[in-house]
């Protein structure tokens, strides 16, 4: 079946310190693999995403690589801000427009 | 990119009333709409597929009398809430997507508070 493990939070940083939330995934075929945002009281937002192997999803200084290898798609950003804090939600989609979350990670940044 | 918006952002209600919650894409035709509810933890769990013109289909576990779903046209979905209880009381959102590139679009989401 299909199935995305994020790590477990919270996570809690200081300012300007780097971000790894790593995410793997199961899946039968070749899904697209999405990075979602939520900040305090929103919905979700899409932050990046990559759709075939070793392709990069890039947006607002936040990175992921698409691993088929180690069936991966960890999330980094090399100088987090305050305003970064939010939950960060790995997610796949395959054919048939159903899509599968993991369970989030909580990011606070602190000054 | 494209727009989900649900309504009400915010809704109190009491016990054994029915509360209805509109999610509508404001830019592209969405034949199918996903609802979900987010639990403390933030855990997102997929309630059920609204689609345009039939019956939803609902997950696992999730009472379809109780959360009543109608996707009556291609740009609206609502998710009513009937005879709410205290355990309803939650985090519920929607989303949608226009078909390309497999993205998802989600509304802001609607707290539900039963008293």
């Amino acid at each position: 079946g299909n199935s995305v493990t994020q790590m477990e939070g919270p996570v809690t940083l200081s300012e300007e310190a780097f971000l790894t939330i790593n995410c793997t995934y199961t899946a039968t075929g070749y899904p697209s693999l999405f990075w979602y945002v939520q900040y305090p009281g929103e919905g979700l937002q899409l932050l990046l995403k990559a759709t075939k192997a070793d392709d990069k999803g890039s947006n607002k200084g936040f990175e992921a690589t698409y691993r088929k290898e180690t069936t991966s798609f960890h999330l980094e950003k090399g100088s987090v801000q305050v305003s970064d804090s939010a939950v960060y939600f790995c997610a796949l989609h395959h054919t048939g427009n159903q899509f599968y979350f993991g369970t989030g990670t909580s990011l606070t940044v602190i000054p | 990119g494209a727009v989900v918006s649900q309504h009400p952002s915010r809704v109190i209600c009491k016990s054994g009333t029915s509360v209805k919650i509109e999610c509508r894409s404001l830019d592209f035709q969405a034949t199918t709409m996903f609802w979900y509810r987010q639990f403390p933890k933030q855990s997102l769990m997929l309630m059920a597929t609204s689609n345009e013109g039939s019956k939803a289909t609902y997950e696992q576990g999730v009472e379809k009398d109780k959360f009543l779903i109608n996707h009556a046209s291609l740009t609206l979905s609502t998710l009513t809430v009937t005879s709410a209880h205290p355990e309803d009381s939650s985090f519920y959102i929607c989303s949608a997507s226009p078909g390309t590139a497999g993205e998802l679009f989600f509304g802001e989401g609607s707290r539900l508070t039963v008293l």
